[in-house]
């Protein structure tokens, strides 16, 4: 299958400051890019949908200049955590999409620690 | 909008089967897929249903039937390593997106 590789897979950063998620697929051109967001044991919430070279749709109270993406290529998605709080602490997963009756592929997930 | 619902947790024996079902409502639906997640890992693909009917992969097989808006996964044969979390997923056309349902959280016991 496809390779999804996103990182930094861990982050500690200080209440305030701004961090940021790559995500890249490898060997295949993905025209959507998904974020999630996932707290232990629960599901994943889908954060917002990003196409390529467009405006990033967001879901239902995510705030989208809290959580800035950036979709520039068919593949590179990023995922920025702006003036973060503790609250944001979570772990975080993109994922490439090739469209319907497709698989999406995964990357490895950001465990964000905010102090 | 989209909703799915699957159990919250099942338990089974090694060796035995079993069946997770989801059931969803969306407008456009056009497939439901299959996920695996262990704890700390990146969700994989198991299997895809667009039409109705029962999809064979090894151990693992996935249903849909798209009258009813509900599928299920059947896992046989299980074996320990087969403990994780399972999501199924839709895509509806205009949606443009992969919804997950809530998870269910797979125990193999001895």
């Amino acid at each position: 299958g496809a390779v999804v590789s996103q990182h930094p897979s861990r982050v500690i950063c200080k209440s305030g400051t701004s961090v940021k998620i790559e995500c890249r697929s490898l060997d295949f051109q993905a025209t959507t890019m998904f974020w999630y967001r996932q707290f232990p044991k629960q599901s994943l919430m889908l954060m917002a949908t990003s196409n390529e070279g467009s405006k990033a749709t967001y879901e239902q109270g995510v705030e989208k200049d809290k959580f800035l993406i950036n979709h520039a290529s068919l593949t590179l998605s990023t995922l920025t955590v702006t003036s973060a709080h503790p609250e944001d602490s979570s772990f975080y997963i993109c994922s490439a999409w090739g469209g319907l009756n497709t698989e999406a592929f995964f990357g490895q997930g950001t465990r964000l620690t905010v102090v | 909008g989209q909703s799915l619902e699957q159990p919250s947790e099942v338990t089974a024996v090694e060796g035995a089967i079993v069946q997770i079902n989801c059931t969803y409502q969306t407008s456009g639906f056009y497939g439901l897929s299959w996920y695996q997640q262990h704890d700390g890992g990146a969700p994989t693909f198991l299997s895809y249903n667009a039409l109705d009917g029962l999809e064979e992969t090894g151990r693992f097989s996935s249903f849909l039937s798209r009258s009813d808006s509900y599928g299920y996964l059947l896992l046989q044969e299980l074996q320990m390593k087969d403990s994780a979390s399972y999501f199924c997923a839709v895509s509806a056309r205009g949606a443009n997106n992969l919804f997950f349902g809530t998870g269910t959280r797979l125990t193999v016991i001895p």
